[in-house]
């Protein structure tokens, strides 16, 4: 079946735009994980969404940065007034809940930030 | 605060070798490790989730051991093929889901 799709594939920005990143999750994951892959910092967590639940926003680097998740399926991760930091690779990922830490998580391949 | 490490950052051998790749974390309290795989410009890939109550995990040509009590994993790779060349990512689940990823191993297997 379809994995995780993101969309755009690219992205380059001025300093100072917003910019919008969307997710299309697997059919039927309840659960949806956005992750950042900079140079030099690794692979780390931004937020995470898990059916009807509050999301864990405790990896959002700012309040530049938001997401949310509509009707439990697609999600737009926004980034307000872009800095130069914020280049990177920013991967979406979608599990399904059927038991905690049992089942992996399926990345997308990832939509590439270039801010200039 | 998590944090794991991966050695050696990069690695060349060989087509044929067997290779071990090493994962350490800092807090022992996971519920599960896994191992990735990363090709250039591409998503992960999940090779082996190993549970915290498991100590291994097989899949073909890899196989991947836990010791919690250390902080430990190691990634071994038999009779390595140039296809297996990427970047390996070790990564452990904590009670909030997420994953706490280390930077990774490079590896590039020689024709």
């Amino acid at each position: 079946g379809a994995g995780v799709s993101q969309s755009p594939s690219n992205k380059v920005t001025e300093k100072g735009k917003d910019v919008e990143l969307r997710c299309d999750p697997i059919s039927g994951h309840t659960a949806l994980y956005w992750y950042r892959q900079s140079l030099g910092q690794g692979l780390e967590f931004l937020i995470y969404f898990q059916g009807n639940s509050a999301p864990d926003k405790s990896g959002l680097p700012s309040d530049r940065f938001s997401a949310e998740r509509t009707g439990g399926s697609v999600s737009t991760l926004t980034i307000q007034r872009t800095q130069q930091e914020d280049s990177a690779v920013y991967l979406c990922a979608s599990s399904p809940e059927v038991g905690l830490a049992k089942e992996t998580q399926y990345f997308g391949p990832g939509t590439r930030l270039l801010v200039l | 605060k998590q944090e794991v490490t991966q050695i050696p950052a990069a690695l060349s051998v060989p087509e044929g070798e067997n290779l071990v790749l090493n994962c350490s974390f800092t807090d022992s309290a996971i519920y599960n490790l896994q191992w990735f795989r990363q090709d250039p410009g591409k998503g992960l890939t999940s090779l082996l989730l190993i549970q915290s109550s498991q100590r291994e995990q097989t899949s073909g040509r890899l196989n991947a051991s836990l010791d919690k009590s250390s902080g430990r994993s190691t990634l071994y790779i038999a009779a390595s093929q140039p296809g297996d060349s990427a970047t390996y990512l070790c990564a452990v689940e904590t009670g909030r889901r997420a994953l706490t990823f280390g930077s990774g191993t490079r590896l590039q297997v020689q024709p």
